[in-house]
């Protein structure tokens, strides 16, 4: 199997303060995780792509000061939303690829819903 | 810049009938198309994977198809059931993008018994 696990899956927090969001491969050794974005009814926007021991890729537009990715061992990655705001009450979801089996594959994570008061 | 789009936005069917969901891309250059189901509030559950080469996966009453030459894909769901309600979305990886992969925004889907 290819499990990916996130914790926690909701939390609420309060304007301005930092919030961490834990993202493992369970039964796998992870060579990228990816984390996503996804607003009320609307897609899965990429924020960005994460590879063991490197900084993260960042899609154009996101803040990498804002959005902390460490991509600290081949089965975790965290997020971190520093100094959050309401405008970052999203649910966040995270994947993972492993580095055999069917090609560029993603496994999900059952995504983490953050609200900010 | 791949963009993808998935019609209908949202869809409501009877229990039993048979039904079609389509989604198209921009860019045909693609190495595999994904479509998955999102229950409300949960992730992404993967239902077919077609790669570029293929023109069809069929997974019990699910058959996806793929016509890349027109940038198209639709997902057959055959006798559509109550527990089928969810919100179905495609994704297209690119042949240069490794694992990257370019979300539609999603039908979704609610059957009625």
């Amino acid at each position: 199997g290819a499990v990916v696990s996130q914790h926690p899956s909701w939390v609420i927090c309060k304007s301005g303060t930092s919030v961490k969001i834990e993202c493992r491969s369970l039964d796998f050794q992870a060579t990228t995780m990816f984390w996503y974005r996804q607003f009320p009814k609307q897609s899965l926007m990429l924020m960005a792509t994460s590879n063991e021991g490197s900084k993260a890729t960042y899609e154009q537009g996101v803040e990498k000061d804002k959005f902390l990715i460490n991509h600290a061992s081949l089965t975790l990655s965290t997020l971190t939303v520093t100094s959050a705001h309401p405008e970052d009450s999203s649910f966040y979801i995270c994947s993972a690829s492993k580095p055999s089996g069917r090609p560029y594959e993603q496994y999900f994570g059952p995504g983490t819903r953050l609200t900010v008061t | 810049k791949q963009e993808v789009t998935q019609i209908p936005a949202a869809l409501s069917v009877p229990e039993g009938e048979n039904l079609v969901l389509n989604c198209s891309f921009t860019d045909s250059a693609i190495y595999n198309l994904q479509w998955f189901r999102q229950d409300p509030g949960k992730g992404l559950t993967s239902l077919l994977l077609i790669q570029s080469s293929q023109r069809e996966q069929t997974s019990g009453r699910l058959n996806a198809s793929l016509d890349k030459s027109s940038g198209r894909s639709t997902l057959y769901i055959a006798a559509s059931q109550p527990g089928d309600s969810a919100t179905y979305l495609c994704a297209v990886r690119r042949e240069t993008s490794g694992s990257r992969l370019t979300f539609g925004e999603g039908t979704q889907l609610t059957v009625n018994p």
